[in-house]
């Protein structure tokens, strides 16, 4: 148990709607990062928020959007879905600070299917 | 980001050592080499991360070589729930992206 939650497990969605994935980080984490993993492939980056502000961004389209809040947990939201979009969604928070060595814990994910 | 290459999969027998090796040749001075794992259906979980010492935790054992261009995990006796996707992955240790690669697929057997 890393203590973060993603929520729903699986979601199942139609092409062209909008989708919100939720994510509780750490207790004493202030960085959220949230990554696509579709089947067989390792996770891709998307982004990563640090204090409310996004702080780095992988090769995603603006469809691909995110927000964190003062307790430290985010969402990602996803419009204009698109089949492809389809995949393991994941959330990651760490701790930002002098010393410490970006260890990242995951959470379970979210399983997205677009049909 | 340094570019890694690991085997696609691996197999060892329960209670034997795993070692898994990663070539990370282009690694800069300042990447560390972290390795991760993941479990079927699970988000992935770290396991133990080095700059140019060996290290240990209570997981695994982490062997860099000394030109840092490639590095080795082992675990000292693999079980059935050490089968998962093992990924090397060189980073800077500032809370930055991590870049997984497709891993080693590691599959412990009775």
């Amino acid at each position: 148990e890393t203590g973060v939650t993603q929520s729903p497990t699986h979601l199942i969605k139609t092409r062209g709607q909008q989708v919100t994935l939720r994510c509780s980080s750490q207790s004493g984490h202030n960085t959220v990062s949230w990554y696509q993993q579709a089947l067989g492939q390792g996770p891709q980056f998307i982004f990563q928020y640090y204090r409310e502000e996004e702080n780095g961004r992988g090769n995603f389209p603006p469809r691909f959007s995110g927000l964190q809040f003062p307790n430290y947990s985010s969402e990602l939201n996803v419009n204009a879905l698109e089949l492809d979009d389809s995949a393991l969604y994941l959330c990651a928070s760490s701790s930002s600070g002098t010393g410490v060595k970006n260890i990242q814990y995951f959470g379970a994910g979210t399983r997205l299917s677009v049909l | 980001d340094a570019k890694t290459t690991q085997p696609t999969s691996m197999d060892c027998a329960e209670g034997r050592a795993a070692n898994l090796p990663c070539n990370h040749s282009t690694i800069s001075g300042n990447e560390y080499v972290y390795w991760y794992r993941q479990i079927h259906s699970q988000g992935p979980q770290y396991i133990i991360h080095g700059l140019k010492n060996n290290e240990t935790n209570e997981m695994a054992s982490l062997i860099i070589t000394e030109d840092r261009k490639s590095s080795t995990l082992i675990l000292p006796h693999a079980t059935l729930r050490d089968t998962a996707v093992y990924y090397c992955i060189p980073n800077t240790g500032t809370a930055s992206k991590l870049t997984f690669g497709t891993g080693t697929r590691l599959q412990v057997t009775l």
